[in-house]
């Protein structure tokens, strides 16, 4: 399967805890996002990598989440001292970007559930 | 920021009809908008891209419709199936010059056999 895979696949965790969630994009696409969707609502965007940089970070919810893309292929998303509010599904999506317009290429998503 | 509007009420139809699909939006004229289909559980799949200059684009039982004028856009399945049956999402870009799409709600098309 060559498509976009996010692991894991469904998240339990305690309030308070730690979580970190993978995504593994297309190998030969450059971009890669992070959005996370709400039941009833679409995709929210929440950062961007191209290549290694990640360049648009400001639509992070709180400090508490941050990503990285250290070699420019996987991607890791990461919620510290995770709240219930933080319960949704956790998708990445990746592009082979190369002008203004692109075709995102998604995971099938984490889904995460704080207890 | 672009605000998108998609009619949160499922839309039930019976099988061998035609869906048709809204997506509004307002401030800025986007240089295209592109739809996907979601399945429950499942990430977004792209279905079809069309640009500013484009009033029609089709793929196979797909149509979708761009009026800048009106700022909407139509999207079309004819001969509906039950496989139709999904969430259909609008998105377009967030900015003047920006590929950071922005999603709206989505649609929940319902196609009854």
């Amino acid at each position: 399967d060559t498509g976009v895979s996010q692991n894991p696949r469904h998240k339990i965790t305690k309030r308070g805890q730690n979580v970190t969630f993978r995504c593994d994009p297309i190998s030969e696409h450059n971009r890669l996002y992070w959005y996370r969707q709400t039941l009833g609502q679409g995709p929210e965007f929440l950062t961007y990598f191209q290549n290694e940089a990640q360049l648009e970070k400001s639509r992070l919810l709180s400090d508490r989440f941050s990503a990285e893309r250290p070699k420019g292929s996987f991607s890791t998303l990461e919620i510290q001292r995770t709240e219930q509010g933080d319960s949704a599904m956790y998708l990445c999506a990746s592009s082979f970007g190369q002008g203004a317009e692109e075709t995102q290429y998604f995971g099938p998503g984490t889904r995460l559930l704080v207890l | 920021s672009q605000k998108i509007e998609q009619n949160s009420e499922a839309l039930n139809i019976q099988e061998g009809k035609t869906a048709t699909l809204t997506c509004n939006y307002t401030n800025y004229s986007p240089a295209y908008l592109q739809w996907y289909r979601q399945d429950p559980g499942r990430g977004p799949v792209f279905l079809l891209l069309i640009r500013e200059n484009e009033k029609e684009k089709r793929k196979e039982r797909l149509k979708v419709t761009f009026d800048t004028t009106l700022k909407q856009s139509l999207f079309h399945i004819t001969a509906s199936q039950p496989a139709d049956s999904a969430t259909y999402l609008c998105a377009l870009p967030s900015s003047g010059g920006s590929y950071i799409p922005t999603f709206g709600r989505g649609t929940s098309l319902i196609v009854h056999p």
